[in-house]
């Protein structure tokens, strides 16, 4: 597609569940990056992938979230055993390589119960 | 944690004034961005200056670098009801990919 694409844009679910977050880079990009976005927050970094060289995980909060990506392609984030400060908004962006200027998904937007 | 922070947390002009927001930081860095965010969209990137550069333009942006008191501006001239949106500055440094992003300008353009 001509943009970033992540899925779903809302998820409301119950405290204690799993849930995972897709996004769909642009073609061609090799640089993906989780972000996580509270209530009136700039952006908090979560994991970064550069084509087919190990991930950096260093901005993952806690070992209920880890994130997936197959080759230069989709990437999931995945969420277990939820809590309600999980609540917020999760953007996924895309680079051309590391370095080069960020596009942005329009997020996904999630509220736990 | 956040390197950026922005100044005015929240900007409120008429339609045809100019805007100028803010943001300073603590450490080295080898470029700094700007990004816009419209309510409930996710970020776009607008411009970015590298630690060499002084200033910066782009159709009715202008950003500054001041490295040595670690801080930019960005100024939006002649502002448009479509301008309403939040802005973030955001620093990269030479060896690390990642952005540091500050909490964001709020600037609200009156019809």
């Amino acid at each position: 597609g001509a943009g970033v694409s992540q899925s779903p844009s809302n998820k409301v679910t119950e405290k204690g569940k799993d849930v995972e977050l897709r996004c769909d880079p642009i073609s061609g990009h090799t640089a993906l990056y989780w972000y996580r976005q509270r209530l009136g927050q700039g952006l908090e970094f979560l994991i970064y992938f550069q084509g087919n060289s190990a991930p950096d995980k260093s901005g993952l909060p806690s070992d209920r979230f880890s994130a997936e990506r197959t080759g230069e392609s989709v990437s999931t984030l995945t969420i277990q055993r939820t809590q309600q400060e999980d609540s917020a908004v999760y953007l996924c962006a895309s680079s051309l390589r590391a370095y080069q200027p960020q596009h942005f998904g329009d997020g996904t937007r999630l509220s736990i119960l | 944690s956040q390197q950026g922070e922005e100044d005015p947390q929240a900007l409120s002009i008429q339609e045809g004034e100019n805007a100028t927001m803010n943001c300073s930081y603590k450490t080295s860095i080898n470029n700094l961005q700007w990004y816009r965010q419209n309510s409930g969209r996710g970020l776009v990137h607008l411009i970015l200056i590298r630690s060499n550069e002084r200033e910066k333009h782009s159709g009715r942006l202008r950003v500054t670098l001041d490295t040595s008191k670690k801080s930019s501006s960005l100024l939006i001239t002649a502002s448009r009801a479509a301008d309403t949106a939040s802005y973030f500055c955001a620093t990269g440094k030479s060896n690390d990919y990642k952005l540091s992003f500050g909490a964001g300008t709020t600037v609200t353009v009156r019809a």
